[in-house]
C-alpha cells in the first residue's frame, strides 16, 4: 500500500520569503501525486497535481513542485511567501491505475510571520 | 458550478446517538469520497460511492455507512456515536477516473459530547 510522509508539521516563515514543504510517498507502483491547502475551517483546495510528462509543476498562487521518482518525493516550493499563504498543505498520492482512493500525509501548517 | 455543499456544518450529538451527513455534489461528478480529518490521524479515508456504488471503502469499523442516491447526492452514517468520532468530515466529489482531482466541500463539524 502507498504511504505519504510530509517530514515537517510545523514550518514557520518571514514574509516574502522562499518556502519548501517537504513530502516523500512511498508506493510500489506508479502514483499520481496532489498537493492540497486548507485554510481554516475550509475544506481542501488543490494546488498542483502531477500525472506524468515534466517532473516540474507550477500550480495556483505562485506554488511549484518537482516530482523526484529516484528519491520518491514531490516537495512545494513557493519563492515569496504572503501572509495569506498561512494555512495547512497536505501533499497525496494515489495509485494511477484503477479507482483508488486518496491517501494524504499528516499536513504541514505553514505559518507566514509579517 | 456551483461547489461541493455539506450539511449541516456542524454538529454537537451525545455518545450513543446516531448522525446523518449530507453531502450534494457538483452536477456532473458521479463519484463521491467522505473522509474523517482529526488533529491525531489526519485525513482518513472512509469510503467511495460511484453511481450509487460503494467502489472503495477504508478500515472504519461498520458504525460508519453511506450511500448514494440517484442524483448522486450522499449520505454518511455513523452509529452508536463515540467520542474518538469527534471529527471534521470532509467530502469530496469528481468525474470518474484517477486523472481527475477531487474537489472538496467545506466538511461538517461532528462534536461528540
Amino acid at each position: 500500500a502507498q504511504s505519504v510522509t510530509q517530514l515537517d508539521s510545523q514550518v514557520p516563515v518571514f514574509e516574502e520569503a522562499p518556502v519548501e514543504l517537504r513530502c516523500n510517498y512511498s508506493s510500489s507502483v506508479s502514483v499520481y501525486l496532489f498537493w492540497y491547502v486548507q485554510y481554516p475551517n475550509q475544506g481542501l483546495q488543490l494546488l498542483l497535481k502531477y500525472l506524468s510528462g515534466s517532473t516540474l509543476v507550477k500550480g495556483i498562487n505562485g506554488f511549484e513542485a518537482e516530482f523526484n521518482k529516484s528519491q520518491t518525493s514531490f516537495h512545494l516550493r513557493k519563492p515569496s511567501v504572503h501572509i495569506s499563504d498561512t494555512a495547512e498543505y497536505f501533499c497525496a498520492v494515489r495509485l494511477n491505475s484503477g479507482n483508488t482512493p486518496l491517501v494524504f500525509g499528516k499536513g504541514t501548517r505553514l505559518s507566514v510571520i509579517a | 458550478k456551483a461547489g461541493v455543499t455539506q450539511t449541516p456544518r456542524y454538529l454537537i450529538k451525545t455518545r450513543g446517538q446516531q448522525v446523518t451527513l449530507s453531502c450534494s455534489p457538483i452536477s456532473g461528478h458521479r463519484s463521491v469520497s467522505w473522509y474523517q480529518q482529526t488533529p491525531g490521524q489526519g485525513l482518513q479515508f472512509l469510503f467511495e460511492y460511484f453511481s450509487e456504488t460503494q467502489r472503495n471503502k477504508g478500515n472504519f469499523p461498520g458504525r460508519f455507512s453511506g450511500r448514494q442516491f440517484s442524483n448522486s447526492r450522499s449520505e454518511m452514517n455513523v452509529s452508536t456515536l463515540e467520542l474518538g468520532d469527534s471529527a471534521l468530515y470532509l467530502c469530496a466529489s469528481t468525474q470518474t477516473g484517477g486523472l481527475y482531482e477531487q474537489y472538496f466541500g467545506p466538511g461538517t463539524r461532528l462534536t461528540v459530547t
